[in-house]
């Protein structure tokens, strides 16, 4: 069935930087959209980035643009978040989640388990 | 920056109806969905483009969207519903919203 796993979660100091990765299964990767999701501890969820099914489309909260860089490899099947520039406030699980098609709207019909990322010093 | 707004909290009796708003400006010319996640879990999708249930959920919910409130609502509800609950909408700057989330307890 479809899957998404992520990887690449840690503990990191502010300033420095992490890259996350989620590695996709049972699914044909290259027809979707791509996005990642974070929900900082006890709180609700906030949306990050989104990667067209191409790669020629992203975009970004406000919170991280020109810090973050998401990409994809869809040879590999794996879609990837660069996270530099690090603060504490990026202090979150990340999800990767993949985008429903065809339904008018933007929303999420698969999610992975995240991985934690915490910024402390 | 575009904020959707829900209430903290809802409480049910089983099998009576919960009703979680979701507000916010204009949001019945967007489409919205929206998700439950389970302590401990990943959010679920169970409502899209304001009223479609993806397969596998149950028929118990639905949801509505005009104005400026989008509704979900849970008929017949029962104790594994028990969940924090969150809306989602797409504005109109290319950027994801989710609401504020509502905790529903299933009393």
């Amino acid at each position: 069935q479809d899957q998404l796993l992520e990887s690449g979660g840690g503990v990191v100091r502010p300033g420095r930087s992490l890259r996350l990765s989620c590695a996709a299964s049972g699914f044909s990767f290259s027809n979707y959209a791509l996005h990642w999701v974070r929900q900082a501890p006890g709180k609700g969820l906030f949306w990050v980035a989104s990667i067209s099914y191409d790669g020629s489309k992203r975009y970004y909260a406000d919170s991280v643009k020109g810090r973050f860089t998401i990409s994809r490899d869809n040879s590999k099947n794996t879609l990837s978040l660069q996270m530099n520039s690090l603060r504490t406030e990026d202090t979150a699980l990340y999800y990767c989640a993949r985008e429903l098609i065809g339904a008018q709207g933007t929303f999420f019909d698969s999610w992975g388990q995240g991985t934690l990322v915490s910024v402390s010093s | 920056s575009y904020e959707l707004t829900q209430p903290p909290s809802v409480s049910v009796s089983p099998g009576q109806t919960a009703s979680i708003t979701c507000s916010g400006d204009k949001l019945g010319e967007m489409y919205a969905g929206w998700y439950q996640q389970k302590p401990g879990q990943s959010p679920v999708l169970v409502i899209y483009r304001d009223t479609e249930r993806p397969s596998g959920i149950p028929e118990r919910f639905s949801g509505s969207n005009s104005g400026n409130t989008a509704t979900l609502t849970i008929r017949g509800t029962q104790a594994m519903d028990e969940a924090d609950y969150y809306c989602q909408a797409w504005d109109t700057s290319t950027s994801c919203v989710f609401g504020t989330g509502t905790r529903v307890t299933v009393l």
